[in-house]
């Protein structure tokens, strides 16, 4: 079945330490998000890309860095520079048109 | 920037009535789409339902429509014969039709929805 994967599903890390999130989708779509979501503020857009070597930033992009060598694969890593990391992260993608986005299961990220 | 508002933080219905849930946005562009995603405690993000701004007409999904007010910047959720599985988070979202914006999308900041039996 076609769908986007998101792993680890939980994630702990200790303040100070790099970690990345993983994202693979196999629709083959072209763009991909990550969303960052934290209690009573709904979803925050932190980046995107729309094709293969290709992203922009979103709305809180600051401490977070991507990739998107492959058009499965959209890797998000939570730099030490990011100052309040612990958050639940969403991957989401989507065809070309007016397709709707679909998102992965999500990864909860702990950082103490 | 686009800005999404759901008014709501809370709301509960008895099982088998019905519940609007509010949502309001700014926009200065004329085509654009709305959705209404359900995050049940999984915490899975599912369509429950779409509307294209250039479409007059209210979308309809099963025990699910949309009371769409362009002009208002209006666009409620109606759940009908509410279910106990219908106990979830619902976010609105607004999605411009410009490509060049990158198709994100703008989120409020959601509405928890209880059911009660």
């Amino acid at each position: 079945d076609g769908g986007i994967t998101q792993s680890p599903k939980y994630l702990f890390r200790k303040e100070g330490q790099n970690v990345t999130l993983s994202c693979e989708q196999n629709l083959n779509h072209d763009a991909m998000y990550w969303y960052r979501q934290d209690p009573g503020q709904g979803l925050r857009l932190i980046y995107y890309s729309q094709i293969v070597n290709d992203f922009q930033k979103g709305d809180i992009a600051e401490g977070y860095s991507v990739s998107r060598e492959k058009k499965e694969s959209f890797p998000l890593t939570v730099t030490s520079a990011q100052k309040n990391p612990t958050a639940f992260y969403l991957c989401a993608s989507k065809n070309r048109g007016s397709s709707p986005l679909h998102f992965g299961n999500g990864t909860r990220l702990t950082v103490t | 920037a686009q800005t999404v508002t759901q008014s709501q933080p809370e709301m509960s219905v008895q099982e088998a009535e019905t519940v609007t849930l509010s949502c309001t946005y700014d926009t200065s562009e004329s085509d654009y789409y709305l959705f209404w995603y359900k995050q049940p405690p999984s915490r899975q993000m599912i369509l429950v339902i779409r509307q294209e701004a250039y479409k007059q007409q209210n979308a309809t999904e099963n025990r699910f429509s949309v009371n769409f007010q362009k002009a208002a910047k209006s666009f409620s959720l109606k759940i009908s014969d509410s279910q106990l599985g219908d106990a979830a988070m619902y976010f609105c979202a607004y999605r411009s039709a410009i490509r060049e914006y990158g198709n994100k999308l703008v989120f409020g900041a959601g509405t928890i929805l209880r059911v009660k039996s």
